[in-house]
């Protein structure tokens, strides 16, 4: 086990609503990534979070937002859901921004009906 | 650009036969980063390996090793006597200087072992 934990572990939600995700990072490290992975493919970068500033994006609208709080744990916002956001949401934690080794969570798995 | 491939959607082996796992990358820096993780059925990634583009030296780890070739911007990771335990899918990625801790991640393999 990694040390990054993430819950809801499985949410529902409906199209138009908004969500929020949590992780918690491995100790001592300082910076969390977030990625979206859809069914059968690989994980995409959302953002990643360093020193509680957002440092880096990926292609993905403002509907997705994040936090980063003083203990480096984070959150994931969605607003306005769509069916296309159901998907596996991965948070990573690692000891700095530059090209660290991720340590990833077990996922949130968000379904949009 | 920045581009992962892996070739091989799913590969179905019989155990404690010998399998290799593709992975080809497209990047324009000349600092970099490949990774591969592995992802069982519970859906959490597991670091495997993490190598900078300076060192092409291969590595082994148990059953596991890694065969780094620059000149055919080649990352290949071969599971030696495979186990049951195995099965997954597993992820190659790379990570560029210039995009920090960004992971680009290939379609990912299937890799399934039958006893």
């Amino acid at each position: 086990e990694t040390g990054v934990t993430q819950s809801p572990t499985h949410l529902i939600k409906t199209r138009g609503q908004q969500v929020t995700l949590r992780c918690s990072s491995q100790s001592g490290h300082n910076t969390v990534s977030w990625y979206q992975q859809a069914l059968g493919q690989g994980p995409q970068f959302i953002f990643q979070y360093y020193r509680e500033e957002e440092n880096g994006r990926g292609n993905f609208p403002p509907r997705f937002s994040g936090l980063q709080f003083p203990n480096y744990s984070s959150e994931l916002n969605v607003n306005a859901l769509e069916l296309d956001d159901s998907a596996l949401y991965l948070c990573a934690s690692s000891l700095g921004p530059n090209q660290e080794t991720q340590y990833f969570g077990p996922g949130t798995r968000l379904l949009v009906l | 650009a920045q581009k992962v491939t892996q070739a091989q959607t799913e590969i179905s082996v019989v155990e404690k036969e010998d399998v290799t796992l593709d992975c080809v990358y497209e990047t324009r820096d000349t600092t970099y980063y490949l990774f591969w993780y592995k992802q069982p059925p519970s859906g959490e990634l597991v670091f495997l390996i993490r190598r900078n583009s300076f060192d092409e030296q291969n590595e082994i780890s148990g059953r596991y090793s890694w065969n780094f070739q620059k000149s055919t911007s080649s990352f290949n990771f071969t599971i030696t006597a495979s186990q049951v335990v195995d099965s997954a899918v597993y992820f190659c990625a790379l990570s560029e200087r210039e995009y920090g801790n960004k992971l680009v991640f290939g379609a990912g393999t299937i890799l399934r072992v039958k006893s």
